[in-house]
């Protein structure tokens, strides 16, 4: 059972043009959620995150929504710029003292054109 | 700098062989993870410790094995009771605090079988 979804396998968006990536879950004990971006062959690197008390989180061209009662969160990219094109996975936490587990969607690529 | 090495990058073995994938960070963090990555697929969480000396299961610890003798390093063995082996490993750590649930990737070992 896939506790995160991302239902949308890839995105094809105009340079300039906002990028609104989605994501689901199941889980109703998940209190953090994070979106990574992944080049081929590469560790995933960390993007923003957003906490369950807060609804909405920007770091600059980056802002996450989340909605707990629909249990989905979205990741806005604006403007969108050719290098954002990578493959961005959504994951989610309980966050507990004794560290945390991430379970990530299936992720979804991006493309960027120029 | 600090930062979690994975070795080597690509991997070879033949079927039916156990191989050990390495993981070491010096981010002096508690917790460390392993995930796999399959084309087109998001990450699936393989083993977890969050202190030394101590791990458990992920989703999907079958024919796998690890140890965390030194808190640095978190070493995985794909046993030859893996079915499917051949896929991109990740390795993951992340500090032990209510605050901070990030998690650092590393850059990742593709493993393929033959």
């Amino acid at each position: 059972d896939q506790q995160v979804k991302q239902n949308s396998p890839s995105l094809s968006v105009q340079e300039g043009r906002i990028s609104i990536l989605n994501c689901d879950y199941t889980n109703s004990m998940f209190d953090y959620f994070l979106w990574y971006k992944k080049y081929p062959a590469e560790g995933p690197t960390f993007l923003i995150s957003i906490s369950s008390i807060k609804d909405k989180n920007e770091d600059g061209r980056f802002t996450v929504f989340l909605n707990k009662s629909a249990k989905h969160l979205s990741l806005h990219i604006v403007p969108s710029q050719p290098g954002d094109s990578a493959v961005y996975f959504c994951a989610a936490s309980v966050i507990q003292a004794a560290g945390n587990k991430l379970t990530f969607g299936g992720g979804t690529r991006v493309l960027v054109k120029p | 700098d600090g930062g979690i090495t994975q070795s080597p990058k690509y991997l070879f073995r033949k079927e039916g062989q156990n191989v050990t994938l390495s993981c070491e960070q010096n981010l002096n963090h508690d917790a460390m993870y392993w995930y796999r990555q399959d084309p087109g697929q998001g990450l699936r969480l393989i083993y977890y410790s969050q202190i030394v000396n101590d791990f458990q299961k992920g989703d999907i610890a079958e024919g796998y094995s690890v140890s965390r003798e030194k808190k640095e390093s978190f070493p995985l063995t794909v046993t030859s009771a893996q079915k499917n082996p051949t896929a991109f490993y990740l390795c993951a750590s992340s500090a032990r605090t209510l605050l901070n649930t990030e998690a650092f990737f590393g850059q990742g070992t593709r493993l393929t079988v033959v």
